[in-house]
């Protein structure tokens, strides 16, 4: 079956410094990765969305110099927060999809700001 | 704009009862509908999807029925079960393009 792996699950970093996330697709190709982030109420902020072999497309309000994203392959892609500070905390999700429309999520990073 | 609503917000049922779910969408172009399944501390799981041409998609105790008039579609949990207890996100999107989250429904299944 498709999975996703993402890692690590949880990390602490202190205000101004950086983190990085990692994304793995495990039985099927993703050739495109969303990253969202969740706040506690919930709600779902997709911050880019990266298809191989394309320009990685950010939303607004997000930036590749703060978000910048890597999608080397067909199976993985990583995301670095430089800079973190309080409002960048939540759960960060990557979504990865192949040739289906099935978008499959890792269990996500939550990021704790000190 | 939000492109996609749901309704209600937390919803509590007994064991055994049919929780319903409600959704509706702004963009008569989707015709891609994922439900998703967040346990907490978990990233959401696909639970079960409906594309627009269908007006209705049963997996087990789970059932979409979808309005295509109304653009609005609601999931039905029979038989809800303390373990159905999560939160669930209606999505929509036109097919392999960006998808669009609801805000959830926190469904508690008290025993």
């Amino acid at each position: 079956g498709a999975l996703v792996y993402q890692y690590p699950r949880r990390t602490i970093c202190k205000s101004g410094t950086s983190m990085r996330m990692e994304c793995q697709a495990v039985g099927f190709q993703a050739t495109s990765v969303a990253w969202y982030r969740q706040s506690p109420q919930k709600t779902f902020e997709l911050i880019a969305l990266s298809t191989v072999n394309s320009a990685i497309k950010y939303e607004q309000n997000f930036t590749q110099e703060k978000f910048p994203i890597s999608h080397p392959n067909l199976s993985f892609s990583s995301m670095t927060v430089l800079n973190a500070y309080l409002e960048d905390r939540g759960l960060y999700l990557c979504g990865a999809r192949g040739d289906a429309e099935t978008l499959y999520f890792g269990s996500g990073t939550r990021l704790t700001v000190l | 704009q939000q492109q996609v609503r749901q309704s209600p917000q937390s919803l509590t049922v007994w064991e055994g009862e049919t929780a319903i779910l409600n959704c509706s969408y702004e963009n008569s172009a989707f015709d891609y509908f994922p439900w998703y399944q967040q346990f907490p501390g978990e990233g959401p799981a696909l639970l079960i999807s409906i594309l627009s041409v269908s007006n209705k998609k049963e997996d087990g105790r789970f059932t979409i029925f979808f309005n295509k008039r109304e653009k609005k579609l609601s999931l039905h949990i029979a038989d809800s079960q303390p373990g159905d207890s999560a939160t669930y996100f209606c999505a929509a999107s036109v097919r392999n393009n960006r998808i669009f989250f609801g805000d959830g429904t926190q469904l508690v299944v008290k025993p």
